[in-house]
């Protein structure tokens, strides 16, 4: 079955250092993969998405991420990160060619940011 | 209005109320989704729907009834819910059944 995992639920990071979130999935296929961002009472934002080509993805806000299959990882990195980027984080794989298949979801990392 | 909206924003009921919960997407997308997202608990899919026809229902209690009338509508009718049900209430639209979801800001619903 497929899975998510993101092991940081809370990570603090300071102003204008760099981030990296952790995602692993478990799925048999190349999957579709995918970051979201929530901000508190709001719905969630697509960041960026791989399906297939370059494993180094770029995103809105400056967010990247890369995937690697020997590791099944897809973590989001930003080389300098800004107040504003205090969210919840969400992981997400898809699978390809399953009629009502939707995503699924890690439990999300929770990112603070000091100044 | 752009992207997908979902009203009322904030709803609180009774357990004996009966109510709806309305998404529109603006997106001219073919499917639809319900998700609850509940403290400390990953999001979970209540309901997909491809082309205004149900595709998926993850064993969710019958007090939670969907209803799609065409692609652009989706709604989420309540009846007897219990606190426990308390939670946000997302909707979300996608092209097709796989790719990426586009996400309404979500319905606050608070149970009593």
């Amino acid at each position: 079955a497929q899975s998510v995992t993101q092991p940081d639920i809370h990570i603090t990071v300071s102003e204008g250092a760099s981030l990296e979130l952790r995602c692993n999935y478990s799925y048999g296929a190349t999957p579709y993969l995918f970051w979201y961002v929530q901000s508190p009472g709001q719905g969630l934002q697509l960041l960026l998405k791989y399906f297939s080509g370059d494993t180094l993805v770029q995103g809105i806000k400056g967010f990247e991420a890369e995937f690697k299959r020997s590791q099944s990882s897809f973590n989001l990195r930003k080389p300098s990160v800004h107040w504003s980027d205090a969210a919840e984080y969400f992981c997400a794989v898809g699978a390809e060619n399953q009629a009502g298949t939707a995503l699924i979801f890690g439990k999300g990392t929770t990112l603070s940011v000091s100044s | 209005e752009t992207g997908v909206t979902q009203t009322p924003r904030h709803l609180v009921m009774g357990m004996t109320n009966k109510k709806s919960l309305k998404c529109e997407q603006h997106l001219g997308h073919n499917a639809m989704y319900w998700y609850k997202q509940s403290a400390k608990k990953p999001l979970e899919l209540m309901f997909v729907y491809s082309l205004e026809e149900r595709v998926e229902n993850n064993s969710v209690p019958s007090r939670f009834s969907p209803e799609c009338p065409n692609s652009s509508h989706l709604f989420l009718h309540l009846h007897t819910l219990q606190p426990e049900d308390s939670a946000l209430y997302l909707c979300a639209s996608s092209p097709g059944l796989t790719g990426e979801q586009y996400f309404g800001p979500g319905t606050r619903l608070t149970v009593t």
